[in-house]
């Protein structure tokens, strides 16, 4: 079975320093990886992608994510902390078989202090 | 372009009675989706809309019907509610059913059921 696992419920971190949001996946094959970020009161917002290539994926407002496919990892990564940064942040998967649906993580709630 | 629209923002229904939430895109996107957001649990896929006039169901059908008359609306109906129904609901669309297709997603609907 398709699994997403965000095994922290909130990060805590300090304006300016490294943010990491930790995410894990059991899915068959090659899976495809998303994240999304959910302000207060709206939708999902698109983030980033892995579908093949460099592990290092780069995506909206500096946040990056790396694919480690020994550890079944997509970790998503900020070098510096924003207030503005403090949102819910989902990991998603979909796998190359079955991929009109999407699997999401329960969500990590970011908060960044000033 | 608005983008996702979803109608209406927030519903109180008392259990057993019925109500439809629409779903409009103006980005001439095939795929549509719904999903339900609880804490706690991510976003699970109910059903899921490949072209007009197609419907199919998702993790967790059950108690819900879609219908997809055109291909910018994607209808979803509670015949007769159920407390176990109070959720936060996303609608989202995607150009195609590719895996590295993004999906969008709109800003949500509140529904209580008591």
């Amino acid at each position: 079975a398709q699994s997403v696992a965000q095994p922290e419920d909130q990060v805590n971190v300090a304006e300016g320093n490294p943010l990491t949001v930790k995410c894990t996946y059991s899915v068959s094959g090659n899976p495809y990886l998303f994240w999304y970020v959910q302000y207060p009161n709206r939708g999902l917002q698109f983030l980033l992608k892995y579908i093949t290539g460099d592990n290092l994926v780069k995506g909206s407002y500096g946040f990056e994510a790396e694919f480690n496919k020994s550890q079944t990892s997509f970790h998503l990564k900020k070098p510096s902390a924003l207030v503005s940064d403090s949102a819910l942040y989902f990991c998603a998967v979909r796998d190359r078989q079955n991929f009109n649906k999407f699997y999401f993580g329960s969500g990590t709630k970011l908060n960044v202090k000033p | 372009n608005a983008g996702v629209t979803q109608t209406p923002k927030f519903r109180v229904l008392k259990t057993g009675q019925s109500m439809t939430l629409l779903c409009a895109q103006d980005m001439n996107h095939e795929y549509m989706y719904w999903y339900r957001q609880d804490p706690g649990m991510g976003l699970r896929l109910i059903h899921y809309s490949v072209g007009e006039g197609t419907t199919a169901k998702g993790e967790v059908p059950d108690g819900y019907n879609v219908s997809r008359l055109k291909k910018q609306n994607f209808l979803l109906g509670l015949e007769s509610a159920a407390p176990s129904q109070t959720s936060v609901y996303f609608c989202a669309s995607s150009y195609s059913g590719g895996p590295q297709e993004t999906q969008y997603f709109g800003p949500g609907t509140r529904l209580l059921v008591l």
